[in-house]
């Protein structure tokens, strides 16, 4: 089985400085990793997804997240953050082998003009 | 062109009745989901289908019935509702064509409450 933890709840950060959201998975298989978004009433968009390869992925509004094995991490980055980033993120994980799709409890994102 | 569509958006209800909830995908999508977003946006999955197969049912009570008429559609009903029914409900679909549980598209959201 797999399991996510998202460590921060909340995370306030002012306009133009950067971000990081933090991203635990535990899991004994291989295991396809993504980052969603929920923009205020709005559903769930993916925002970035590693599958293989290059263990950096990037998003097109300048969001990027690394996939790190030996950490067990897939922590979500942004150098600059804008108000409109403003939203609750989620981390999932699923098995390249059965047909679970985990997600993490979130977090808050509130950018501070 | 909506990919994901629930009907209806909001629903408000008293104790007791039974009510529910659909979902339709434009996608070709063959597996969809329910999830149930509470008040602390913890999601939780509810059901999935794949080509109208039951393949995931997590323990929630059965009060919850989901039905699957065609790959496209994905209905939630919901009997005798409690106070604790209260949530947001998305529906989401994806395809299981590369063997693997992949990138999910969400529909809007439907707000239940349950008075």
């Amino acid at each position: 089985a797999q399991s996510v933890t998202q460590l921060d709840s909340q995370v306030p950060v002012f306009e133009e400085a950067p971000v990081e959201l933090r991203c635990n998975y535990s899991s004994s298989v291989s295991v396809y990793l993504f980052w969603y978004v929920q923009y205020p009433n709005q559903g769930l968009q993916l925002l970035l997804k590693y599958l293989s390869g290059s263990t950096l992925v990037e998003s097109i509004n300048g969001f990027e997240a690394e996939f790190n094995k030996s950490q067990t991490s897939f922590h979500l980055r942004k150098p600059s953050v804008h108000i409109s980033d403003t939203a609750e993120y989620f981390c999932a994980v699923s098995s390249n082998t059965g047909n679970q799709f985990y997600f993490g409890t979130g977090t808050s994102l509130t950018v501070i003009p | 062109d909506t990919a994901v569509s629930q009907t209806p958006k909001y629903l408000v209800t008293q104790m007791g009745n039974d009510k529910s909830i659909k979902c339709e995908q434009n996608l070709g999508h063959d597996t969809m989901y329910w999830y149930k977003q509470d008040s602390k946006k913890f999601l939780k999955i509810m059901f999935s289908y794949n080509n109208k197969e039951l393949i995931i049912n997590e323990t929630v009570p059965n009060r919850f019935s989901p039905k699957s008429p065609d790959k496209a559609h994905l209905n939630l009903h919901i009997n005798s509702l409690e106070l604790g029914d209260s949530a947001v409900y998305f529906c989401a679909s994806s395809s299981r064509a590369s063997g693997f549980v992949g990138e999910q598209y969400f529909g809007p959201g439907t707000r239940l409450t349950v008075t």
